[in-house]
């Protein structure tokens, strides 16, 4: 099956500081990544949807501009949560679509995200 | 609002047995998919089924889609120890997720 990756697989920064979160289609290209973050124990939420060449879809009440979306490729696709907080802690997990007819998505092992 | 939402929310069994996972969902739609999420880990994908589908196999797993009731159940048979994690549903490109269950198979 399709694969797609996380970088870092986890990461730990001060309050204040961004954080780059990549997300890679490994064996396919992806026209469209998905950003999504879970909180422990509760579900995937949809953050925005990543479009290669254009700019992304941010769902109603995430910050666009605290949650900088890049996909400058087919196969790369860049989440940066800038001037991080605490309560920005959570995982972050990334999904691209198969472009085929089936609009399967394959999820990335997701990047666990500490803001001290 | 959340499409796809799982019942129950956790089920314990003992290995070897079946376990059924439901999931209804609110809107009209073109496809439902189900995944496994292990611990602290990504989603896998475990299977699609179409609107114009009402039963799919792959394996030990077993779909069905009612549209009619705007549901779908997902079996898995002969439980193993390995299939312990969350299962969630989630419908159409968009995918919306509800909270999943918590399938915990006991050996």
């Amino acid at each position: 099956g399709a694969v797609v990756s996380q970088h870092p697989s986890w990461v730990i920064c001060k309050s204040g500081t961004s954080v780059k979160i990549e997300c890679r289609s490994l064996d396919f290209q992806a026209t469209t990544m998905f950003w999504y973050r879970q909180f422990p124990k509760q579900s995937l939420m949809l953050m925005a949807t990543s479009n290669e060449g254009s700019k992304a879809t941010y769902e109603q009440g995430v910050e666009k501009d605290k949650f900088l979306i890049n996909h400058a490729s087919l196969t790369l696709s860049t989440l940066t949560v800038t001037s991080a907080h605490p309560e920005d802690s959570s995982f972050y997990i990334c999904s691209a679509r198969v472009p085929d007819s089936t609009d399967t998505q394959y999820f990335g092992p997701g990047t666990r995200l500490t803001v001290l | 609002s959340q499409q796809g939402e799982e019942d129950p929310q956790a089920l314990s069994i003992q290995e070897g047995e079946n376990a059924t996972m439901n999931c209804s969902y609110k809107t009209s739609i073109n496809n439902l998919q189900w995944y496994r999420q292990n611990s602290g880990r990504g989603l896998v994908h475990l299977i699609l089924i179409r609107s114009n589908e009402r039963e799919k196999h792959s394996g030990r797993l077993r779909v069905t889609l009612d549209t009619s009731k705007k549901s779908s159940s997902l079996l898995i048979t002969a439980s193993r120890a390995a299939d312990t994690a969350s299962y969630f549903c989630a419908t159409d490109e968009k995918l919306t997720f509800g909270t999943g269950t918590r399938l915990t198979i006991i050996p």
